[in-house]
C-alpha cells in the first residue's frame, strides 16, 4: 500500500499571501495519478486537481498543482477567506488508493 | 447537475451488517462508460479510506482491507449503488460518503462529485 505523507501538518498564513502544500509518496505509482480535495467542516471533500496538474471543473485559477514520480505539490497563489480548509492528496495509481493525512490550512 | 445521496441506519450493532445506499439524480449510473461509482469513508477527525468502486455493469474493485467484509453492488433501475459491510466494529464508524469516479484511459479513477456523507456508529 501506497502511504502519502502531507507536509506541514498545519499551515498559519493570512489572506493574500501564497500556500504550498506538499504531498510525497512512499513508492512511485506510475505516471501522475494524484488528486486534491479541499474539505471544510462537515462537508464532503471537494475535487480540485487531478492528474497532478488539472484543474476540476470550476476551480479557480490560483490553484495550481504539480509534481511527478513521488513528490507533488499544490500551491494557492493568493489566498482567499474561502481557501483556509483541510487539504487531502489521493493517489489512484496503485490500488488500494489511499489518502494522505491532510493538511490544514489555517488564518494567522 | 450530478448530485448524490447516502441513505441507510445511523447506528448499527457490533458484529452485525452495514448497509447504505447512494442515489443518483440528473444522471444515470448506466449512460456512460467513463464512470465508476464509489465509496469512501472517514472516521471522526480523521483521513479518508477508500472502500472501493463498482462499474454500471457490477464490475467491482475494491480495498483489499476490507474485502472480505464489502459487498458493492448496482441496480441501474433505480438508478443506486449500494455498500454492504459485514461484521462491524467500533473502528467501522465513520461518515461514508459516495462519490462518481472519473475512469482515466487505462481504468484508474478519481472522484469528482461526491455526496454530503453520512455518519454510521457501531456501538451496542
Amino acid at each position: 500500500e501506497i502511504v502519502l505523507t502531507q507536509s506541514p501538518g498545519t499551515l498559519s498564513l493570512s489572506p493574500g499571501q501564497r500556500a504550498t502544500l506538499s504531498c510525497r509518496a512512499s513508492q512511485n505509482f506510475g505516471n501522475t495519478y494524484l488528486a486534491w480535495y479541499q474539505q471544510k467542516p462537515g462537508q464532503a471533500p471537494r475535487l480540485l486537481i487531478h492528474g497532478s496538474s488539472n484543474r476540476a471543473t470550476g476551480i479557480p485559477d490560483r490553484f495550481s498543482g504539480s509534481g511527478s514520480g513521488t513528490d507533488f505539490t499544490l500551491t494557492i497563489s493568493r489566498l482567499e477567506p474561502e481557501d483556509f480548509a483541510v487539504y487531502y492528496c489521493q493517489q489512484y495509481g496503485s490500488s488500494p488508493y489511499t489518502f494522505g493525512r491532510g493538511t490544514k490550512l489555517e488564518i494567522k | 447537475q450530478l448530485q448524490l445521496r447516502e441513505s441507510g441506519p445511523g447506528l448499527v450493532k457490533p458484529s452485525e451488517t452495514l448497509s447504505l445506499t447512494c442515489t443518483v439524480s440528473d444522471a444515470s449510473i448506466s449512460s456512460s462508460a467513463s464512470y465508476y461509482w464509489g465509496w469512501i469513508r472517514q472516521p471522526p477527525g480523521e483521513s479518508l479510506e477508500w472502500i472501493g468502486n463498482i462499474y454500471f455493469n457490477g464490475g467491482t474493485f475494491d480495498n483489499p482491507s476490507l474485502t472480505s467484509r464489502v459487498t458493492i453492488s448496482v441496480d441501474t433501475s433505480k438508478n443506486q449503488f449500494s455498500l454492504r459491510l459485514n461484521s462491524v466494529t467500533a473502528a467501522d464508524t465513520a461518515v461514508y460518503y459516495c462519490a462518481r469516479g472519473v475512469r482515466t484511459y487505462n481504468g484508474q479513477v478519481f472522484f469528482d462529485y461526491w455526496g454530503q456523507g453520512t455518519l454510521v456508529s457501531v456501538s451496542s
